[in-house]
């Protein structure tokens, strides 16, 4: 069974404010992703990350930025959110990259 | 490039009827095949895959072949259940370039009793 969290599950938010979504893994997996998933189910990769100090950008351009600072823990940061930042969040780490495990998702609500 | 085209839902079915996904790929190479579910307010989660041509995955009575000829990866499943109710995913994973998957659109199942 994988282990993949994500905090918060909800979070209704003004705009402006600063967010931070976490992602945590105890699998050890090197391999970490992002993803924005539309109400019409699409997935879009955001960020991903080889490793400790290494992030790089996905398939879809956004405004949130991501550190690696440990092996387990992946943060997404929004500086100052905007209603068109609505949206499901998903995480995802994998340890061969062709196999990854998600978590539960953080639905975002930005008012 | 590569990319994944699904069959576009959304799907409803009756119990016990018979399932069909159609899922075809664009990729360079010979890329691993996968088939993901995401249950209602979860994340996604692996259901089967495949990873040479002719190869079958197979999980939960859930069954497809990878098609070499075709790019095809079309999932089956011979007697839905309501509990099937979900978004499948077909993915692929090339074998060049960066280390990361390649969705489809999704497709969203509803079986009825």
């Amino acid at each position: 069974e994988a282990d993949i969290y994500q905090t918060p599950r909800y979070l209704v938010i003004g705009t402006g404010k600063k967010i931070t979504l976490e992602c945590s893994q105890t699998m050890g997996h090197d391999k970490m992703y992002w993803y924005q998933q539309d109400p019409g189910m699409e997935l879009h990769l955001i960020h991903y990350s080889y490793g400790v100090n290494s992030t790089e950008k996905g398939d879809l351009s956004s405004e949130s930025t991501v550190s690696r600072i440990r092996t387990e823990h992946f943060p997404l940061t929004l500086e100052s959110a905007r209603p068109s930042h609505t949206s499901q969040y998903l995480c995802a780490s994998s340890g061969n990259w062709e196999t990854q495990y998600f978590g539960p998702g953080t639905r975002l609500l930005v008012l | 490039g590569n990319s994944v085209t699904q069959m576009e839902g959304p799907v409803t079915l009756s119990e016990e009827a018979f399932l069909t996904i159609n899922c075809t790929y664009t990729a360079t190479g010979y890329p691993s095949l996968f088939w993901y579910v995401q249950y209602p307010g979860e994340g996604l989660q692996l259901l089967l895959k495949a990873t040479k041509a002719d190869d079958k995955g197979s999980n939960k009575g859930f069954e497809a072949t990878y098609r070499k000829e075709t790019t095809s990866f079309h999932l089956e499943k011979g007697s839905v259940q309501v509990s099937d109710s979900a978004v499948y995913f077909c993915a692929i994973a090339p074998r060049e370039g960066a280390q990361k998957l390649v969705f489809g659109q999704g497709t969203r199942l509803t079986i009825n009793p």
